[in-house]
């Protein structure tokens, strides 16, 4: 059965405190990997699609790496405006399901 | 300004009325898809459609009818809701079948929040 853990379920950083998001995820036949942003409220915003293990892709602060296991989200000195929940997801192959994780939720402060 | 949207924004009811909740996009995109999001569950698929007369379950459908009549339109139904389909609801479409090699983004509209008395 296809599965997205992600960790930690939270995470409070200072303003400038690097730190990484993980997730890993079981499917048969990755199709791809994406990471979305969630404000409060909102539906959730698209950031990356990572395809294949060793890809990378980056947007200002956050980078995601991929392996054959789980992905990585890192942010790089992060703001008060990056908090907000970061989902990842997984689609499989042979499917047009699209698979959840729970979240992170991550706090910024000033 | 692209975009998906929802209506209601919010709806409260009362259990075994029917009801429809609305998903309009104004991209053009073949593949469309109904959410719930659940704390301590995540986002998880009711609904997919490929294209127009073409819908197929997600992993949570018991409980909910779409429809693809038009390519912009796609309704959630729910003919007879009970108190557990209380939850927050999203709709997403996608630009491309996500069968094809691209970066197969969903793009979400606001959301509903649905409360079943």
């Amino acid at each position: 059965e296809d599965q997205v853990t992600q960790s930690p379920e939270a995470l409070r950083l200072q303003e400038g405190e690097s730190s990484s998001l993980n997730c890993s995820y079981t499917v048969s036949g990755l199709r791809g990997l994406f990471w979305y942003r969630q404000d409060p409220g909102k539906g959730p915003e698209f950031l990356f699609t990572l395809y294949s293990a060793g890809e990378e892709k980056e947007k200002e602060r956050l980078k995601a790496t991929l392996t054959k296991k789980e992905s990585f989200l890192h942010i790089t000195a992060p703001k008060p405006e990056d908090s907000a929940t970061y989902l990842c997801a997984v689609r499989g192959s042979g499917t047009y399901k699209y698979i959840f994780g729970t979240g992170t939720r991550l706090k910024v402060l000033a | 300004e692209a975009q998906v949207t929802q209506n209601p924004r919010y709806l409260i009811t009362v259990t075994g009325k029917k009801l429809t909740v609305t998903c309009s996009q104004n991209m053009n995109h073949e593949y469309m898809s109904w959410y719930r999001q659940d704390p301590g569950l995540g986002l998880r698929q009711i609904y997919y459609s490929m294209n127009v007369e073409v819908t197929d379950k997600g992993d949570v459908p018991e409980g909910y009818k779409v429809s693809r009549k038009e390519k912009r339109n796609f309704p959630l139904i729910l003919e007879s809701p009970s108190p557990n389909q209380t939850s927050l609801y999203f709709c997403a479409s996608s630009p491309n079948l996500p069968g094809h090699l691209n970066t197969g983004e969903l793009f979400f509209g606001e959301g509903s929040r649905l409360t079943v008395l």
